[in-house]
């Protein structure tokens, strides 16, 4: 069975620290998505890439970066943890006529 | 540019009820329509898509929904509704852009009741 894979179910963070959420997909898709989701706001894309090394703002980028070295691995980057970052972070990949693959989300707070 | 209305925030149903699930669209061709469920604290599983033909679609967990161009509408339906039912569900529309990315509603959240 396909998979995306987060590396973390529920990570609790302090404000200032730099965290890593780490995502891995096995279906040689070339595009990944980092989502965030919250009450009432929907899913928001952060961040996405169409291929290795390529990636490309979403709509709300600010206070996040992300890194794709190799094409099974796209991780989200959080320089300095903010409060207003706790929220439920999805990662998606996809080909073109498959819609996405979802990862199983990870929660995290920031305190 | 390409967007999705789920105009129902929050349905309630009784188990062995029908359900349908509203999903409007707007998008500059033709579109590629996905509808996804989200249980809670997990991610997004696809229950169905429309890329082309038949406009009638079966999915998963005994879901179907049907793609209506004049209405620009591709509205979920189930015959009868089970308590596991309940989760939130997501209609979306696309591709478009570099990445081929979707737009994604704001959701249902769907109550079954005993």
């Amino acid at each position: 069975d396909v998979k995306v894979t987060q590396s973390s179910r529920y990570l609790v963070k302090r404000t200032g620290e730099k965290v890593f959420l780490e995502c891995v997909q096995d279906m040689d898709h070339e595009n990944m998505f980092w989502y965030r989701q919250d009450p009432g706001l929907g899913l928001r894309l952060i961040y996405f890439s169409y291929d290795v090394k390529m990636k490309e703002k979403g709509d709300i980028p600010e206070g996040y970066s992300v890194s794709r070295e190799k094409k099974e691995r796209f991780s989200l980057i959080l320089e300095s943890a903010s409060t207003n970052q706790t929220s439920m972070y999805l990662c998606a990949s996809s080909l073109l006529h498959d819609g996405y693959t979802f990862g199983s989300g990870t929660r995290l707070t920031v305190v | 540019a390409q967007s999705v209305t789920q105009p129902d925030i929050h349905i309630t149903v009784s188990e062995g009820a029908s359900l349908e699930l509203r999903c409007n669209y707007s998008y500059g061709a033709t579109p590629y329509l996905f509808w996804y469920v989200q249980s809670p604290g997990q991610g997004l599983q696809l229950l169905l898509k429309y890329f082309s033909g038949d406009t009638l679609v079966q999915g998963i967990k005994g879901f179907e929904a049907e793609f209506k161009r004049s209405q620009s509408s591709f509205n979920l339906r189930k015959p009868s509704v089970h308590w596991s039912d309940a989760a939130e569900y997501f209609c979306a529309v696309g591709p478009s852009g570099s990445a081929r990315q979707l737009t994604f509603g704001s959701g249902t959240q769907l109550t079954v009741l005993p």
